[in-house]
């Protein structure tokens, strides 16, 4: 069976530090991982996406994430927090046919200036 | 433009009466599914689609019915809502394939009391 620990229920930054958000995942089979964000009030919007192809994966809004198998992991960085970044984060693993996705806890991500 | 629209994104309701919550995406998508997110517990499924006629449970199907006659379309029906059914819930579509991400509605917010 799938599944998802994010590592971390909240992580504080300072505005212009880096950013790393944890994820571990287990898988029976290779997986799809995903990392989706969450604004206050909205729906989940898609970061970036591994699917077997590079190791490294660059997301929107200067995100980027590396599949680790070794250490079964898919952390989610940033060279540099923006204020915008301000919101919770959300570590994903497929496995089965189609999109069945299975989601962590989330990370809230804070900012602060 | 791409979406998936849910309706109401508000909803009050009492113990015991019956309702339901509208989904509809316009990207053509096989795959569509349910999921509800509770502070502290991420978003669990409850059910998904692969198709028009065929649908599934997913972790937490309890209390909850489904029904696919449409493509587009993938209602989510409260029979008697109970205080434990309170929370958000997002409709999501895909195309099939394990890698495919889901696209997500804005949420409804459910308050049964």
């Amino acid at each position: 069976a799938q599944s998802v620990t994010q590592l971390d229920s909240h992580v504080s930054v300072s505005e212009g530090t880096p950013v790393l958000l944890r994820c571990n995942y287990s898988s029976s089979y290779s997986p799809s991982l995903f990392w989706y964000v969450q604004h206050p009030n909205k729906g989940l919007q898609l970061l970036l996406k591994y699917t077997s192809a590079a190791t490294l994966v660059k997301g929107i809004n200067g995100f980027e994430a590396e599949f680790k198998k070794s250490e079964t992991s898919f952390h989610l960085t940033k060279p540099s927090a923006h204020m915008s970044d301000a919101a919770e984060y959300f570590c994903a693993v497929s496995e089965k046919g189609y999109s069945t996705l299975t989601f962590g806890k989330g990370t809230m991500l804070l900012v602060s200036p | 433009e791409a979406q998936v629209t849910q309706n109401p994104r508000y909803l009050i309701t009492v113990t015991g009466k019956k309702l339901t919550v509208t989904c509809s995406q316009n990207m053509n998508h096989e795959y569509m599914s349910w999921y509800r997110q509770d502070p502290g517990l991420g978003l669990r499924q409850i059910y998904y689609s692969m198709n028009v006629e065929v649908t599934d449970k997913g972790d937490v199907p309890e209390g909850y019915k489904v029904s696919r006659k449409e493509k587009r379309n993938f209602p989510l029906i409260l029979e008697s809502p109970s205080p434990n059914q309170t929370s958000l819930y997002f409709c999501a579509s895909s195309l099939p394939g394990r890698g495919s991400p889901l696209h997500f509605g804005n949420g409804t917010r459910l308050t049964v009391t």
